[in-house]
């Protein structure tokens, strides 16, 4: 596709439980990110991949947080034993980083989790 | 935390008025970028000014950049109500050209018809 793609768009489950949210980059650029965003706030920095690698996971909450990226596209964040205040939404950008570029970030429409 | 803070945190105007959003950042930065939210989900990136410029301009979009203040500004002239939306400033830290971004807490825009 044209643009940043994630799934699924909205996931509500409950207190304890695990779960995975998916981001499909827009193919070629080889940066991605992790955003949360709780209601009615800024966006919240979780991790950076360049590659498959992750220079920057400063932004990660706690262990129960963790994010893996394949191929050089596909990033999975997991968050395991859910607990209300993960409930927000969660956003991936990606950029890419080539001569010339402003390496502007190209965000998806995010995933909307509840956690009850 | 944020590095930036808009103000105001919400604005309410008449379309074909003009709106000024206010940033401020704490620490050197590489560039500022200006996006706009609808309804709560994706980002739009709107523009991008670099460390080392004062102004840009991008159609009805003027961005001024004041590094001596750590501040910067988002005019947008001739508003419409498709305008209506949330927009954020965001930094990247000096020294680096990837990587990312700290947000700040957004200005809410309605433009009324």
């Amino acid at each position: 596709g044209a643009g940043v793609s994630q799934s699924p768009s909205n996931k509500v489950t409950e207190k304890g439980k695990d779960v995975e949210l998916r981001c499909d980059p827009i193919s070629g650029h080889t940066a991605l990110y992790w955003y949360r965003q709780r209601l009615g706030q800024g966006l919240e920095f979780l991790i950076y991949f360049q590659g498959n690698s992750a220079p920057d996971k400063s932004g990660l909450p706690s262990d129960r947080f963790s994010a893996e990226r394949t191929g050089e596209s596909v990033s999975t964040l997991t968050i395991q034993r859910t607990q209300q205040e993960d409930s927000a939404v969660y956003l991936c950008a990606s950029s890419s980083r080539g001569q010339g570029t402003s390496y502007e970030q190209y965000f998806g429409p995010g995933t909307r989790l509840t956690v009850t | 935390s944020q590095q930036g803070e808009e103000d105001p945190q919400a604005l309410s105007i008449q379309e074909g008025e003009n709106a000024t959003m206010n940033c401020s950042y704490k620490t050197s930065i590489n560039n500022l970028q200006w996006y706009r939210q609808n309804s709560g989900r994706g980002l739009v990136h709107l523009i991008l000014i670099r460390s080392n410029e004062r102004e840009k301009h991008s159609g009805r979009l003027r961005v001024t950049l004041d590094t001596s203040k750590k501040s910067s500004s988002l005019l947008i002239t001739a508003s419409r109500a498709a305008d209506t939306a949330s927009y954020f400033c965001a930094t990247r830290a000096g020294g680096t050209s990837y990587g990312k971004l700290t947000f700040g807490q957004g200005t809410i825009l309605t433009v009324h018809p």
